[in-house]
């Protein structure tokens, strides 16, 4: 079975300030691992997403994330945070069957101007 | 393009009613679907997934269910809704080991 974990359920980042939200996935198999964005009332929408091809891999919005098999790792960045940036924010795992798709729990950011 | 209408948008049912959500994808064929629920500070909880009609898989034990009579339409429903069932729900589709895509969510509220 897979699943995520993310580390810290609200981050707050000045403006201009590293953004790092970290995502853990636990699977038995090599996963697919996402990144979703959501704003307030809305959908999620997808910032990037890993499918066993490079190991870093870059999204929208400015975004990045590295896939790291040695710690189970998908860590999402982003250089400077801009206010537009604050919103929920989900790492998802899916095997290689593409059927079952699970979210972590979510990371609230904040950026403060 | 592929599209996904969920609605309605927001619902306000007392204890004890029905309930009934619908989602329809648009422009594929065959797709994975998918109901979540997002309560606050829980994240998104994989309620039922589909990989066809008539298929039905069920994540969590509750008081909801879900049904695929067509290829792209997909509906959660409840007999009795309970306080507990209060929560942004979700539909997303898949068309396979990619990325899924959401609808805008339903804001259900019981009173």
């Amino acid at each position: 079975a897979q699943s995520v974990t993310q580390l810290g359920s609200h981050v707050s980042v000045s403006e201009g300030a590293l953004v790092l939200l970290r995502c853990n996935y636990s699977s038995s198999v090599p996963p697919y691992l996402f990144w979703y964005v959501q704003y307030p009332n809305q959908g999620l929408q997808l910032l990037l997403k890993y499918t066993s091809a490079a190991t870093l891999v870059k999204g929208i919005n400015g975004f990045e994330a590295e896939f790291k098999k040695s710690e189970t790792s998908f860590h999402l960045t982003k250089p400077s945070a801009h206010m537009s940036d604050a919103a929920e924010y989900f790492c998802a795992v899916s095997d290689y069957t593409g059927n079952q798709f699970y979210f972590g729990t979510g990371t609230s950011l904040t950026v403060i101007p | 393009s592929q599209t996904i209408h969920q609605w309605p948008a927001t619902l306000v049912q007392p204890v004890g009613s029905p309930l009934s959500l619908e989602c329809t994808v648009e422009g594929t064929s065959n797709p994975n679907l998918y109901w979540y629920r997002q309560a606050a500070g829980r994240g998104l909880q994989l309620l039922f997934y589909s990989v066809g009609i008539g298929q039905i898989s069920s994540e969590v034990p509750q008081n909801l269910s879900a049904s695929r009579p067509q290829d792209r339409q997909f509906i959660l429903s409840s007999k009795k809704l309970l306080l507990s069932d209060s929560g942004f729900y979700l539909c997303a589709w898949k068309g396979g080991v990619g990325e899924a895509f959401f609808g805008q969510g339903t804001r259900l509220t019981v009173v």
